[in-house]
């Protein structure tokens, strides 16, 4: 079964660091993109970014180039998100979740882009 | 950069009746590249269809979608007391790649 396990619910004050992370099983995980979605609290979803583990390629949403950093550790099979100077307005839910593509014909065209599955969440929650 | 606009933003009815839920894009889209998910209250999302009208494994199939250019739906076509939630379009965009989301739909019972 694939699956994504997130890292537990976290309390921090405005300005300390920190990093959530994301571990994959039940499939390779250099072979996939890991994404990652945060959600304010009563809000929709936001894509934030993407990382492909296999050689740590990241692609930021531009709402969230220079706000947060994404790695991954392959060897663990883990992606991370992590802030150096956490704001109130991070509190929020993050989730990660695979990227699913899908090629066909001669030319391998893609013909499909999605998330599937998803993490649990991990409730960040910032404040003084 | 393109927007997503879903509506209704709220949708009220009674399990047995038949939803739809619209997903607009500001521009011409890929309908390869859309998808829908829904999610419960405390829940994850769940990837419902993609590739605008595939179903997810697992997924019933009273849950379609449909649409092409900037005009997709998903239809419910059986309303069933666990299908209340909020739905969501994603569209993942190649130049430059991006992924934007809808802002949501709640269907809830009436």
């Amino acid at each position: 079964e694939v699956q994504l396990v997130q890292s537990g619910a976290e309390v921090k004050k405005p300005g300390e660091s920190l990093k959530i992370s994301c571990k994959g099983s039940g499939y390779t995980f250099t072979n996939y993109w890991i994404g990652w979605v945060r959600q304010m609290p009563g809000k929709g979803l936001e894509w934030m970014g993407i990382i492909y583990p296999d050689d740590s390629g990241t692609i930021y949403s531009p709402s969230f180039q220079g706000q947060v950093t994404i790695s991954a550790d392959k060897s663990i099979s883990t992606a991370y998100v992590q802030w150096s100077s956490l704001k109130a307005s991070d509190t929020a839910i993050y989730y990660c979740t695979r990227r699913e593509t899908q090629y066909s014909g001669t030319y391998l065209q893609k013909t499909s882009d999605r998330f599937d599955p998803w993490g649990q969440g991990t409730l960040v929650t910032v404040s003084s | 950069e393109i927007v997503l606009t879903q509506s209704p933003g709220t949708l009220s009815l009674s399990p047995g009746e038949r939803a739809t839920l619209s997903c607009r894009a500001s521009q011409t889209v890929s309908s390869s590249f859309l998808s829908w998910y829904q999610q419960k209250p405390g829940q994850a999302p769940r990837l419902l269809i993609y590739g605008v009208s595939g179903r997810a494994t697992g997924i019933p199939d009273r849950f379609s979608g449909s649409g092409s250019g900037t005009d997709f739906t998903l239809t419910i076509s059986r309303l069933e007391p666990e299908d209340f939630a909020v739905y969501y379009c994603l569209h993942y965009g190649s130049s430059p790649p991006r992924y934007t989301f809808g802002q949501g739909t709640k269907l809830e019972i009436k």
